[in-house]
Order: C-alpha cells, then sequence, then structure tokens
C-alpha cells in the first residue's frame, strides 16, 4: 500500500500560482511530510517539510489540512525552472536517511 | 547552506569493469550518509546507509562485495561498483543527513550516472 497518492502531472504556465496535493491517509503521529523536487539529470532537491499546519520558506510553501492526511505544496509564480518531478515523502524523522520511499510523484510542466 | 557535491556526474565503463564514485557533503555535519540507485525508469533503491557508530548497512539485493563503501568521516564517503554490467546503469544518488541544529533534512548531491556499454 502506498504511503502518499499525488497526481501523476500537472501543467502550468509562467507566474501562476501552482498547488500539488498529496494524500496520506496513514500517516503516524511521527511522522512528517517532505517535499523534493527533481530535473532531468540531477538528484532530488529538498524544498520544504512540515508536521502540521503551515510551513513556508523563500521556495514554497506547505499546507497541512487538520487532520495531516493531506498536505499541498504551493508555488508562487512559477517559471520554466520549476518543471521538474515533486515528490511528496512521508517518513518518521528520526529515520529520514534510509527510510525515504519516493513515489512516481507529480510531474509539473511549466510552459512560456 | 547545507550542500553535497558527487564526482564524477558520468561515467561511461565497459561492462565487467568498475567505477568508483565520490560524495562530499559541505557545510554541514552529515550524521549520515546513504547511497541509492534511480534506475532508467525514474524508481529509486536504497543501496546502503550508514550511521554514525554503526557499520555500514546494505539493503537485500545490495551487497558489499559489490558495492564497497568507504566512509573516513561522514563529511566523505565513496562507493565502488564492481564489474559493472547493464543492470547497474543508472543515476546513483548520495544523500547526507544534516545531523545537527533543527533540521533532520536529508540532502542529496547531483548524482553520478553510470552508462555500462
Amino acid at each position: 500500500l502506498a504511503k502518499t497518492t499525488q497526481p501523476p502531472s500537472m501543467e502550468a504556465y509562467e507566474g501562476q500560482e501552482v498547488n500539488v496535493s498529496c494524500s496520506h491517509t496513514n500517516i503516524a503521529t511521527s511522522e512528517y511530510i517532505y517535499w523534493y523536487r527533481q530535473v532531468p539529470h540531477q538528484g532530488p532537491q529538498f524544498i520544504i517539510q512540515g508536521y502540521k499546519d503551515y510551513v513556508v520558506n523563500e521556495v514554497a510553501s506547505l499546507f497541512i489540512s487538520a487532520d495531516r492526511k493531506l498536505s499541498t505544496l504551493s508555488l508562487p509564480w512559477v517559471s520554466l525552472r520549476d518543471a521538474a518531478v515533486y515528490y511528496c515523502i512521508v517518513t518518521d524523522r528520526a529515520q529520514v536517511v534510509g527510510q525515504l520511499t519516493f513515489g512516481r510523484g507529480t510531474r509539473l510542466q511549466v510552459y512560456a | 547552506g547545507a550542500l553535497v557535491y558527487q564526482y564524477p556526474r558520468r561515467t561511461i565503463c565497459k561492462s565487467g569493469t568498475s567505477m568508483r564514485m565520490e560524495c562530499q557533503a559541505v557545510g554541514f555535519q552529515a550524521t549520515s550518509v546513504a547511497w541509492y540507485r534511480q534506475s532508467p525508469q525514474k524508481t529509486f533503491e536504497l543501496i546502503a546507509l550508514s550511521t554514525v557508530n554503526s557499520a555500514i548497512k546494505y539493503e537485500q539485493n545490495f551487497t558489499q562485495e559489490k558495492f564497497p563503501i568507504s566512509h573516513p568521516n561522514l563529511s566523505f564517503s565513496s562507493m565502488t561498483v564492481l564489474n559493472a554490467y547493464l543492470e547497474d546503469r543508472g543515476l546513483y544518488l548520495c544523500g547526507a543527513r544534516e545531523g545537527t541544529g533543527a533540521g533532520n533534512t536529508l540532502y542529496f548531491g547531483e548524482g553520478s550516472r553510470l552508462i555500462v556499454v
């Protein structure tokens, strides 16, 4: 049973805000939510992490539902450089290394 | 900021030969280092995990005999793919966990791509 479920693909135009959803209905109380993105021929790049409510950094915002079963990564003003595969990962914070299970992710296509 | 460098970025080797790749954590103390392989189909596999004060732990289907890892300190790690064949193709990723401060984030390098011909 997959730990997370994401839409396989999304499309947007430059300048738009993009919201990528992730469902994690079986998330445990000890688990955190991590988002990474990967562009072709490069390793995954960490974007943001959170446990509950709302987290924001210079790159993105992360909204987590009250029951923690759903999270949404928000990318404001996307550009062509934001085209990538976005991965939502749920894991115990103490076990981050070695316990990251990558799903298929969401492929974001950005048009000029 | 935390950075992870991997070298080489890309290697083409003949079937049956070996490839060594390096991983360097810069700007942070890495308490754990993990090596992953991303297949041409984009799926991720954990190869091995190295944690401070613990032996290197290999995942099922990966062995020390095939993927020996050297770990003189947790800022530097190297792994060799011995006797590489077509099924060993892929992007080898090094992930280092930041061990101090508030973050337990895993930072990845840009990967070392192995092409076997």
